[in-house]
């Protein structure tokens, strides 16, 4: 199973982007890259996934570099609501997700 | 999107008795249900997995004398924390997957279930 590692922390100010760096350098061809955030005391919650490509959706886009080492969550315009612990997890073959540490990111007025 | 609903919110119980958490899925059939644990300022750490019909599989140190899990339905699982102890205080939150097409694989995450042995 790909195991992943993320900074412990970072802060970002309101209305700019938050760039997320997740290293998944195990990472073997058929595992995807997920994204969920955490926010106090509540479930994870999705934001977006991929293989290869790039993604986009409401909520986030997601960059994998092309050997798939590494990835970048992208939250375009950050809010005060988007404070939350951030995982970036490998879907392994049995459909199962090993949390790692996550990131804490905290958005500064 | 999908949605999953654990029961209760929160517990508090005495040391020795036996607690069961629900885990339903609202709105999709749910194939495979996981159980998860998360201590305070820490990650999730999944428990067990649990394929309806069939019996779970736990991960490498979890006992599954003591976490009994049930997964009798395609939209309900349960997990009861047998002879609870103050060490099995903790955040229980499942997942369930198998909502089909695209999001087939994604898990989706119930609220939790905060639970307190005295």
């Amino acid at each position: 199973d790909a195991k992943t590692t993320q900074p412990t922390s970072m802060d970002c100010a309101e209305g700019r982007a938050a760039n997320l760096p997740c290293n998944h350098s195990t990472i073997s061809g058929n595992e995807y890259v997920y994204w969920y955030r955490q926010i106090h005391s509540q479930g994870p919650q999705y934001i977006i996934h991929g293989l290869k490509n790039n993604e986009t959706n409401e909520m986030a886009s997601l960059i994998i570099t092309e050997d798939r080492k590494s990835s970048t969550l992208i939250l375009p315009h950050a809010t005060l609501r988007d404070t939350a612990v951030y995982y970036c997890i490998a879907l392994n073959t049995g459909n199962q997700f090993y949390f790692g540490t996550g990131t804490s990111l905290t958005v500064i007025p | 999107g999908a949605v999953v609903s654990q029961h209760p919110s929160r517990v508090i119980c005495k040391s020795g008795t036996s607690v069961k958490i629900e885990c339903r899925s609202l709105d999709f059939q749910a194939t495979t249900m996981f159980w998860y644990r998360q201590f305070p300022k820490k990650s999730l750490m999944l428990m067990a997995t649990s394929n309806e019909g069939s019996k779970a599989t736990y991960e490498q140190g979890v006992e599954k004398d003591k976490f009994l899990i049930n997964h009798a339905s395609l939209t309900l699982s349960t997990l009861t924390v047998t002879s609870a102890h103050p060490e099995d205080s903790s955040f229980y939150i499942c997942s369930a997957s198998g909502a089909g097409g695209k999001l087939n694989n994604e898990q989706f995450f119930g609220p939790g279930t905060r639970l307190t042995v005295l």
